[in-house]
């Protein structure tokens, strides 16, 4: 079974400024996806970024970008020039890649970020 | 087109009610996920749909709940004689090459 581990139950950052997620993961599988997903208050989850685990380079979407080390089992969430709107609960999560469907997402207990004015 | 959409999105249920909960994915998309979110906490699987056919529904707490999707589009989520541990939001996910994307969820408040 695959566990996900964010181990910041919150965060907070300047406007402006750049803010890092943890996420660590344990799986022995060799083939699988890891996401970031967010979650604003009372809204539903949206995907924020996508890695797969086959790819050495780290994805980027605008001012997010993840740190992938397969290795040591860990996916940072870089988030750069925060904004306001940015204030969410941001949820990390693995899915073993499952032939060309989708399988079940294992997430973590998500991390609660503020961003300040 | 329209997103994944879920009914009711909030419902509140004495304890020992049946509730069912709708979820309509997105046109065209062969997986259905459901999964349970409480309060504070990651979203727990329970269970998984390719089409009609459910292929995973190890994540169902007990024989209380059941799930089905006869037609291979819309799904339901029938929760029988509701304790108040079922209070949480229930989230469906349709999926199309491994990405899900997620409804606005249904809160269930059982009193």
């Amino acid at each position: 079974a695959q566990t996900v581990t964010q181990s910041q139950p919150e965060m907070s950052v300047q406007e402006a400024e750049t803010v890092t997620l943890s996420c660590t993961y344990d799986t022995s599988e060799n083939n699988y996806y890891l996401f970031w997903y967010k979650q604003p208050p009372s809204r539903q989850m949206i995907l924020v970024i996508r890695q797969e685990a086959y790819k050495q380079q780290n994805a980027t979407e605008n001012r997010f970008s993840v740190n992938f080390q397969k290795a040591a089992k860990s996916f940072s969430l870089k988030i750069s020039d925060s904004q306001l709107g940015d204030t969410a609960m941001y949820f990390c999560a693995f899915m073993k890649r499952f032939n060309t469907n989708a399988g079940k997402s294992t997430f973590g207990d998500g991390t609660t970020l503020t961003v300040k004015p | 087109g329209a997103g994944v959409s879920q009914s009711p999105r909030y419902k509140v249920a004495k304890r020992g009610q049946d509730v069912a909960l709708r979820c309509d994915p997105i046109s065209g998309h062969v997986s259905l996920f459901w999964y349970q979110q409480a309060l504070g906490q990651g979203p727990e699987f329970l269970t998984y749909f390719q089409n009609e056919a459910q292929l995973d529904k190890s994540g169902l707490p007990s024989d209380r709940f059941f799930a089905e999707r006869p037609e291979g589009s819309v799904s339901t989520l029938k929760i029988q004689r509701t304790q108040q541990e079922d209070s949480a939001v229930y989230l469906c996910a349709s999926s199309f090459a491994h990405e899900q994307y997620f409804g606005p969820g249904t809160r269930l408040t059982v009193t």
